[in-house]
Parts: structure tokens; C-alpha cells; sequence
């Protein structure tokens, strides 16, 4: 499997809820960022939380990150229907120029 | 402060011709990323330059594919002969100068460019 896969691949859910996405990945790593993908377009840069670093906030998003289990996890609190995006992780290499982002989880939020 | 620029955004070829992607980079920032991503799927890494270096070309098919970043002017990813294989959407990424501690992490992206291979 590939570094940087997330789980699940897709997800929907009403407005309101909160949604949940998580990340695995393989080799040690310097951060590890999120990134939000609204369908035909960019990507738009989430939050980045440091190896040395557990939660980190921004707004309405919630990042955890277990380096002994090398997994992370974005949480979505009180979803809005303009939530409705794919959602990537990306883990930089030991030298920090290149991502590895993995297959991203397709969200959908129902108003 | 504009973002990442990309154009075209749409991009219509014939199997066999070239493909010329640009890039240019947000202001004050000196490192360029390409990255490639097909139907379904998450990004995958092609090249890394600086002004006028490559820095890493590792995701970069060995032929038919190049890049570059001048001096002056943005980064061209050149694609020769296309193949239907190539379409895809090309997305570049930049970031600012690097410390001492290697290049800074967050990767600002483009909007990207769409290749159809007819």
C-alpha cells in the first residue's frame, strides 16, 4: 500500500455532523499536512501538524497525529454542505521537498 | 498577493504533439514543485526545481517529459509526443525560500492544468 493512505474512501453525512477521516502512512516523517480538493479544482492547504506535535486546531478542524502508529486523523466539526470535497493527506520524505499523498477520502455533506 | 498561477487551465492535444505547462510561482517564492494526478486518485510527485536546478526529478517519466525554471519567467513542464496516457491534471506547488533548516513545508498549489490527449 502506498504512504499517506486515508480511510474511508468515502463519506457521507448530514449536515451538522462531524466527520472523520484518518491517514496511515509508512516511513518516519517531518509533518504531515491535509488538504481540502473541491471537485475540477486546486488544492487548498488545511493545517500541518509537526512529528513532534499530537492535536493541533484550526477552526472547525481537529488533527491528531500518533507517530508510533503512524496514522493521523482529521476531524470535521459541525459539517456544512460547502464541506462537500476530497480530502488528501500528504507526508513529506526525509528532505522535506516532495508530498506523498495518498488516494483521499471523498466527503459529502447532505443539507 | 496572487496564489499560484497556472495556465492554460485546459489544455486539448493530439497524440503526438507537445504540451507545454506554466507555472508561476507565488511571489517571493523560489521552489517548484510538480505533481500529477490522474482520474480518482491523489497526487503523485514529478519534480522539484529551484531557479535554474533541478533538485529532484524522481516522479518524472524518463522520456518525453522536462522541466525547467529560468531565471526569469515561469516553470515550463514540457511534455513531447503525448500519449493518451498523459492526460491528467498537472498541478504546481510553490514555497518560499528555504532556512537553515531546508525548504519551509507548506506547499501553496495552482489550480492546475488539465491535459486532454485526443
Amino acid at each position: 500500500s502506498q504512504q499517506g493512505e486515508e480511510d474511508p474512501q468515502a463519506l457521507s453525512i448530514q449536515e451538522g455532523e462531524n466527520a472523520t477521516m484518518n491517514c496511515s502512512y509508512k516511513t518516519s516523517i517531518n509533518n504531515l499536512q491535509w488538504y481540502r480538493q473541491n471537485s475540477g479544482r486546486g488544492l487548498v492547504h488545511l493545517i500541518l501538524i509537526r512529528s513532534n506535535e499530537r492535536e493541533k486546531h484550526s477552526g472547525r478542524l481537529r488533527v491528531t497525529l500518533d507517530t508510533s502508529k503512524k496514522s493521523s486523523s482529521l476531524l470535521i466539526t459541525a459539517s456544512r454542505a460547502a464541506d462537500t470535497a476530497s480530502y488528501f493527506c500528504a507526508t513529506d520524505g526525509r528532505y522535506g521537498n516532495k508530498l506523498v499523498f495518498g488516494a483521499g477520502t471523498i466527503l459529502r455533506v447532505k443539507s | 498577493n496572487a496564489g499560484v498561477m497556472q495556465n492554460p487551465r485546459h489544455l486539448v492535444r493530439r497524440r503526438g504533439q507537445e504540451a507545454r505547462l506554466r507555472c508561476s510561482p507565488m511571489k517571493g517564492h523560489s521552489h517548484v514543485y510538480w505533481y500529477r494526478q490522474l482520474p480518482e486518485e491523489g497526487l503523485k510527485f514529478m519534480v522539484y526545481l529551484q531557479k535554474e536546478n533541478i533538485i529532484d526529478e524522481s516522479g518524472m517519466p524518463k522520456e518525453r517529459f522536462s522541466a525547467e525554471f529560468p531565471k526569469e519567467g515561469p516553470s515550463i513542464l514540457r511534455i513531447q509526443q503525448v500519449v493518451r496516457g498523459d492526460s491528467a491534471a498537472y498541478f504546481c506547488a510553490s514555497s518560499p525560500p528555504s532556512g537553515l533548516a531546508g525548504p519551509t513545508d507548506t506547499q501553496y498549489f495552482g489550480p492546475g492544468t488539465r491535459l486532454t490527449v485526443l
